[in-house]
């Protein structure tokens, strides 16, 4: 089976730039999803196909990915960005998704 | 607005059937593709299965013996049907509508989800 690993956290200052790490054999060559998931509250696309933006997503969102590796980046990172933050993949049709990232702005 | 409603019971006994219902406004079940996704409680998304409007499906490999998809399209609702089930589909279950054209080249992700219905599984 297919796997995606992720941070199980990361930390970032208020103003400051996170990253968020996606690995998977050869990811590249697949298209990631990117999911937010706020206490209590159901996941929200803020990142497909590696790198677009769904409507009403700020432009501090951006996506990228080299070689076995997708990276959600957040530029100006705001305490509302707080959250889990789950990747996903296609392979073999089935859908996968990483662990997730406790993503922390202290 | 594409909104989504799960709903059931939020209890199922060890061994027996965990049935959910989605109910969509907002979309046509017919003219879409839909999916049902589960989170345990503290842990990490679990993807179930996926069905299209061609009729074709695509299941989580380890949990495909054991689930049973239907529409209800004058109620523009779809369910899921998960049996012999243990502690360990103890999950909130949502469902989620999906974005997929395997004529783009694109995979499937999930735009719309529902908020979600905790099934504890307990005698």
């Amino acid at each position: 089976s297919y796997d995606l690993t992720q941070p199980p956290s990361v930390s970032v200052s208020p103003g400051q730039t996170a990253s968020i790490t996606c690995s998977g054999h050869q990811l590249g060559d697949k298209y990631t999803s990117w999911y937010q998931q706020k206490p209590g509250q159901s996941p929200v696309l803020v990142m497909y196909e590696d790198r677009k933006r769904p409507s009403g997503i700020p432009e501090r969102f951006s996506g990228s990915t080299s070689g076995h590796t997708a990276t959600l980046t957040i530029a100006g990172t705001q305490p509302m960005d707080e959250a889990d933050y789950y990747c996903q993949a296609w392979d073999s049709s089935t859908v996968v998704f990483g662990g997730g990232t406790k993503l922390t702005v202290l | 607005q594409v909104q989504l409603q799960e709903s059931g019971p939020g209890l199922a006994k060890p061994s027996e059937t965990l049935s959910l219902t989605c109910t969509v406004s907002g979309a046509s079940i017919s003219n879409n593709h839909w999916s049902w996704i589960r989170q345990p409680p503290g842990k990490g998304l679990e993807w179930i299965v996926n069905f299209y409007n061609r009729g074709t499906t695509n299941y989580n490999p380890s949990l495909k013996s054991r689930v049973t998809i239907s529409t209800d399209t004058s109620k523009n609702q779809f369910s899921l049907n998960l049996n012999s089930v243990t502690a360990a589909d103890t999950a909130v279950y949502y469902c989620a509508r999906v974005i997929f054209d395997d004529y783009s080249g694109y995979p499937p992700h999930f735009d719309y989800w529902g908020q979600g219905n905790l099934v504890t599984v307990s005698s």
